[in-house]
């Protein structure tokens, strides 16, 4: 079975609007961590947002929130107020507690419409 | 802290030659990771160094893909016998350990195969 899951290949959104990229994950370890990365085209993979699974609270950065949801198992990345240069792909990512591995999904390309 | 840097930033190799690439972790940082990157695709996990030692790799690589770790400070990917399925980028990253740390990625080297 995937490990992470992203079902949306490609979203659009426009300028000024938020926009939700979904993140479905698989694991049976009780301790794991979450992430969200942006590659823009020009190749870069950049970290934004870092959620736990012993976090109560929904993590937040900036304009980035993460909607995590532990009994559904999926952790999703909330962009508010888009702008030209969030169009990227963007990648969920997990690491277990046991092992060190980063298991990451196919990814998300995010267009943002002016 | 200067970031991770890889070298070369591209490659062209005819089918056959070996290659070698380098990455060069964040200082402080004591795990070190090689991914693939095929386009539309995440990263595929190839293998992990905590310090010097190699931990973990994938089942899936092949033997014609060796790495080191000397010294646990950077880093050596070497290519034996490139096939034209080779061509990819070639993504390092560093983190420090704890399951928040999150993985600090260099700008890839990518890898054409003739």
């Amino acid at each position: 079975a995937q490990k992470i899951t992203q079902t949306q290949p490609g979203m659009f959104v426009q300028e000024k609007e938020a926009v939700t990229l979904d993140c479905t994950y698989d694991t049976s370890d009780p301790s794991y961590g979450l992430f969200w990365y942006k590659q823009p085209s020009s190749g870069e993979m950049i970290f934004l947002i870092y959620q736990g699974s012993y976090d109560q609270q929904n993590a937040t950065e900036g304009r980035y929130s993460l909607n995590f949801q532990k009994a559904r198992k999926s952790a999703n990345l909330v962009i508010s107020a888009s702008q030209l240069g969030d169009s990227a792909m963007y990648f969920c990512a997990m690491r277990e507690g046991i092992g060190n591995q980063f298991y990451f999904g196919t990814g998300t390309s995010l267009t943002v419409i002016p | 802290d200067t970031g991770v840097s890889q070298n070369p930033r591209h490659k062209i190799t005819k089918r056959g030659q070996n290659v070698t690439f380098r990455c060069d972790p964040i200082s402080e940082h004591n795990r070190l990771y090689w991914y693939r990157q095929t386009l539309g695709q995440g990263p595929e996990f190839l293998t992990y160094f905590q310090n010097e030692a190699q931990l973990e790799k994938s089942r899936l690589l092949s033997d014609r893909f060796s790495a080191e770790r000397p010294k646990g400070s950077f880093s050596t990917l070497e290519i034996q016998r490139t096939e034209q399925g080779d061509s990819a980028m070639y993504l390092c990253a560093s983190s420090l350990v704890g399951l928040e740390s999150p993985l600090h990625f260099g700008n890839g080297t990518r890898l054409t195969v003739t």
